[in-house]
């Protein structure tokens, strides 16, 4: 079973409107969550990082929210613009552990 | 280049030939790891290096792949006899000393076997 997994896993939104991305993890002693953004055709790039006592987080208009109690973390996308069409990758990082957890992405589309 | 970088950026060959490819990390980092993406999933974890040495080689598919790592640098990933399976594209990441969460990847190589 994957430790990660996200939805949904994929999405179609009109350009101006807001997203919101689900991870939920089982990944564990926990050490930090990342969310990535790939392109089509591009390596994933880094949005945002959160430790344990991190809640939320902001990079321009994507917000991402975790809660380590319920092991859940959210990305939040706010007033979509057509670069935002790509696949978010949700990350999860163990202590001791120098693999990293990759959930399979959510694919959005968004349309003018 | 401030990146990580990796080459071909595509490549088309005919199943049963050898590939090799290539990743150049970013200067500085020590750690460095491939990954294969298919169509639809997510990360695929092959292996991890640590300098020069691979200290977690496990989730290579088969002994058909192969990868080295020489001057604590470049790396090349070797496909042997490859198979249509293998299509994918194959990613490349490195991370500073302390901070293997921290991967930066490069943009891949894009495998098809025809």
């Amino acid at each position: 079973k994957n430790q990660v997994e996200q939805s949904p896993q994929s999405l179609i939104i009109l350009e101006g409107k807001n997203c919101t991305l689900q991870c939920n993890y089982t990944v564990s002693p926990f050490s930090n969550l990342r969310w990535y953004k790939q392109d089509t055709g591009r390596g994933p790039v880094s949005l945002t990082i959160m430790t344990f006592s991190e809640n939320t987080k902001s990079n321009g208009r994507y917000t991402a929210t975790l809660d380590a109690d319920t092991k859940q973390s959210s990305l939040h996308i706010t007033a979509s613009q057509l670069s935002d069409s790509a696949s978010y990758i949700c990350v999860v990082s163990s202590y001791g552990n120098n693999r990293l957890a990759f959930g399979k992405g959510n694919q959005v589309v968004v349309i003018p | 280049g401030a990146g990580v970088s990796q080459s071909p950026s595509n490549k088309v060959t005919e199943k049963g030939k050898d590939v090799e490819l290539r990743c150049d990390p970013i200067s500085g980092h020590t750690a460095l790891y491939w990954y294969r993406q298919s169509l639809g999933q997510g990360l695929e974890f092959l292996i991890y290096f640590q300098g020069n040495s691979a200290p977690d080689k496990s989730g290579l598919p088969s002994d058909r792949f192969s990868a080295e790592r020489t001057g604590g640098s470049v790396s090349t990933l070797t496909i042997q006899r490859t198979q249509q399976e293998d299509s994918a594209v194959y990613l490349c990441a490195s991370s500073r000393p302390g901070t293997e969460y921290e991967q930066y990847f490069g943009p891949g190589t894009r495998l098809t076997v025809t």
